[in-house]
C-alpha cells in the first residue's frame, strides 16, 4: 500500500530555477523523508523532518511539513542539471517501514 | 556512497527458479530492510530484520524469505519465482537513528 501522494509526477525546469515537489500522506507519521533516486538505481537520502517540526533546510532544499494537512513540500532552488532524478516522499510510521509515494521525474534542462 | 553494497548487480533467471540477492550493512548497523521496486513504482518494503531477527513485513508471500547475519551481511531469498518477480531490489541499513542508507540495488530479471 503506498502512503504518500507525490505531485506533480514529472516536472521539467531549466537550470538556475526552483522546483516544487508536493506531498500527500494518509496517516499519522512519526517524520516524513525525502529521497532522490538517479537512473532507477540506489536512493539516496536527503533530509528528514520530524513530525513536531515545521521546516527544514539543508543547502538548497527547503522542507516543509503540515501535520494537521498532511502534507510536506519539497523546494529545490537554483536547480542543476545534476539534479535531474526521481524525488520520493517517504513516510515512517511504523518503526522503521518506509512507505513510499510514487515520486516526481524531475528533468532539469542545461 | 552510502557505505551499503548489493550483490549481484544484475541477474537473469527463469521462473520456477529460486534466487539470492546479497547486501552488505555499514558496521554497526544492526537493522536491515528489504524493499522491492517494480519498474516506474516507488519501493516497497519486503521485511526488516533486527540483529538476526525478522521484526517487521510487508505484504509479500513467504516465498520471499531473508537472513541476517552477525557481521552485518544480509540475504534476500524468493523461491519459486514468478514473472512478476521482476524488479529492482534494494536493502537498507541504520542504526537507532531514522536515515536509512540504501544500497545501489540488484537488477532481477525473471524470464
Amino acid at each position: 500500500s503506498q502512503q504518500g501522494e507525490e505531485d506533480p509526477q514529472a516536472l521539467s525546469i531549466q537550470e538556475g530555477e526552483n522546483a516544487t515537489m508536493n506531498c500527500s500522506y494518509k496517516t499519522s507519521i512519526n517524520n516524513l523523508q525525502w529521497y532522490r533516486q538517479n537512473s532507477g538505481r540506489g536512493l539516496v537520502h536527503l533530509i528528514l523532518i520530524r513530525s513536531n517540526e515545521r521546516e527544514k533546510h539543508s543547502g538548497r532544499l527547503r522542507v516543509t511539513l503540515d501535520t494537521s494537512k498532511k502534507s510536506s513540500s519539497l523546494l529545490i532552488t537554483a536547480s542543476r542539471a545534476a539534479d535531474t532524478a526521481s524525488y520520493f516522499c517517504v513516510t515512517d510510521n511504523q518503526g522503521g517501514k518506509l512507505i513510499f509515494g510514487q515520486g516526481t521525474e524531475l528533468s532539469v534542462k542545461p | 556512497e552510502t557505505g551499503v553494497t548489493q550483490s549481484p548487480t544484475h541477474l537473469i533467471k527463469t521462473r520456477g527458479q529460486q534466487v539470492t540477492l546479497r547486501c552488505s550493512s555499514q558496521s554497526g548497523h544492526n537493522t536491515v530492510s528489504w524493499y522491492q521496486q517494480a519498474l516506474g513504482q516507488g519501493p516497497q518494503f519486503i521485511f526488516q530484520y533486527y540483529r538476526e531477527e525478522e521484526n517487521g513485513r510487508g505484504n509479500f508471500p513467504p516465498r520471499f524469505s531473508g537472513l541476517q547475519f552477525p557481521n552485518y551481511s544480509s540475504e534476500l531469498n524468493v523461491n519459486a519465482l514468478e514473472l512478476d518477480d521482476s524488479a529492482l531490489y534494494l536493502c537498507a541499513s541504520r542504526t537507532s537513528t531514522d536515515t536509512q542508507y540504501f544500497g545501489p540495488g540488484t537488477r532481477l530479471t525473471v524470464l
